[in-house]
């Protein structure tokens, strides 16, 4: 089945650094990628959509100078959280939409982001 | 706009208890219907799709029926287990190029 990795998984980091995740397609090419961030005990949030090749799409009241998406590849897809504060950890979730499937995305399995 | 409206939780069973997981929808025209698992500390799986009116999605035991008619997808289990213990979200999609729209999520607890 369509796996799809994301790095890494856990990661803490001081107020103030920037933290860069990666969400890979393993075994299919993915034209478009997804970020969403989920609070504890709550639903996914969208937080913008990712087009390899062109600007990301971000979803109202994200800060794009914040989370910076690049999708230089076919296969990857990264968000980098920039000066990340306590208030932005949280769980990260990535989804790929598989090119030659067009009605299924699969999911990472999750970065949890803690800033101290 | 798209919406998807699940039925609040935690669920609480006993284990080999009957599940159903009320999930309705709002969408024009004809969306493809989803449910996704998550188990503590993971991100989602997809458990079962539905992608046009009648079909029936199944995996692990699981079921959900596409019903036009009352805009539902109901997700049903007819023994459940410990291990079933997750959050299960309903989720609608026109195409895998646009994006998901989630319900708000079940957390389903299966004691023994």
């Amino acid at each position: 089945g369509a796996v799809v990795s994301q790095h890494p998984s856990w990661v803490i980091c001081k107020s103030g650094t920037s933290v860069k995740i990666e969400c890979r397609s393993l075994d299919f090419q993915a034209t478009t990628m997804f970020w969403y961030r989920q609070f504890p005990k709550q639903s996914l949030m969208l937080m913008a959509t990712s087009n390899e090749g062109s600007k990301a799409t971000y979803e109202q009241g994200v800060e794009k100078d914040k989370f910076l998406i690049n999708h230089a590849s076919l296969t990857l897809s990264t968000l980098t959280v920039t000066s990340a504060h306590p208030e932005d950890s949280s769980f990260y979730i990535c989804s790929a939409a598989d090119t030659d499937r067009t009605d299924t995305q699969y999911f990472g399995p999750g970065t949890r982001l803690t800033v101290l | 706009g798209d919406s998807v409206t699940q039925m609040e939780g935690p669920v609480t069973l006993s284990e080999e208890a009957f599940l159903t997981i009320n999930c309705t929808y709002t969408a024009t025209g004809y969306p493809s219907l989803f449910w996704y698992v998550q188990y503590p500390g993971e991100g989602l799986q997809l458990l079962l799709k539905a992608t046009k009116a009648d079909d029936k999605g199944s995996n692990k035991g699981f079921e959900a029926t596409y019903r036009k008619e009352t805009t539902s997808f109901h997700l049903e289990k007819g023994s459940v287990q410990v291990s079933d213990s997750a959050v299960y979200f309903c989720a609608l999609s026109h195409n895998a190029g646009n994006m998901l729209t989630f319900g708000g999520g079940t957390r389903l607890m299966v004691k023994p």
